[in-house]
């Protein structure tokens, strides 16, 4: 696709349910970013995976948080037994790798996952 | 951990006046870029600056990237109601794996 595509784009969920949320970036983006955001806040780091690295988890929140990216392309965060402070929106962003010398490269995001939780 | 903190948080003022938004780290960067968040969308790039003093105009909107590569400002002048939203700085951390390290963000309305 054009650009980075998250689905779906509301979810509610009863408190303690499981949810997965979707990520497509886009093709060739080998960094791809989760971010949590609440109403007019900034983004809050989750995870991050870059190529074949090991992924940056130190953002997740607590053990009920993770996060897959399959064949470097596709992710899902997962959320276990959701809580109501879990409602936000999820973001999901991906990018070219940025080598030094090619510092303009830009992260692309989704529109975002609306989660609620009741 | 880098951090990088942006001021003010929250910023509304008339339509016509001039405003200045600070992003500041002890860390240095080897890039910082400034994105604008419009409500019910993700954040889209605005500009990426580079190099240390490094100026950027866009429109009425002038970028700065301070001489040490830690800290960044994003000047509009003669606000309008169209720049309301969500303005958000971004360091890239040449030194982790290139992770962007994201400000908390400046929310600025515009009233006419």
């Amino acid at each position: 696709g054009a650009g980075v595509s998250q689905s779906p784009s509301n979810k509610v969920t009863e408190k303690g349910k499981d949810v997965e949320l979707r990520c497509d970036p886009i093709s060739g983006h080998t960094a791809l970013y989760w971010y949590r955001q609440s109403l007019g806040q900034g983004l809050e780091f989750l995870i991050y995976f870059q190529g074949n690295s090991a992924p940056d988890k130190s953002g997740l929140p607590s053990d009920r948080f993770s996060a897959e990216r399959t064949g470097g392309s596709v992710s899902t965060l997962t959320i276990q037994r959701t809580q109501q402070e879990d409602s936000a929106v999820y973001l999901c962003a991906s990018s070219l790798w940025m080598p030094v010398l090619a510092p303009n490269t830009e992260a692309f995001f989704g529109q975002g996952t609306r989660l609620t939780v009741v | 951990t880098q951090l990088l903190e942006q001021s003010p948080q929250f910023l509304s003022i008339q339509e016509g006046e001039n405003l200045t938004v600070y992003c500041n780290s002890s860390s240095v960067f080897s890039s910082l870029q400034w994105y604008r968040q419009e409500p019910g969308e993700g954040p889209v790039l605005l500009v990426t600056v580079v190099t240390g003093g490094e100026v950027k105009k866009l429109k009425r909107l002038t970028f700065q990237f301070g001489d040490a590569r830690k800290d960044s400002s994003l000047h509009i002048t003669a606000a309008q109601p169209g720049d309301t939203g969500l303005y958000l700085c971004a360091g890239v951390d040449a030194g982790n794996n290139r992770k962007l390290i994201w400000g908390l963000g400046t929310s600025l309305a515009v009233n006419p």
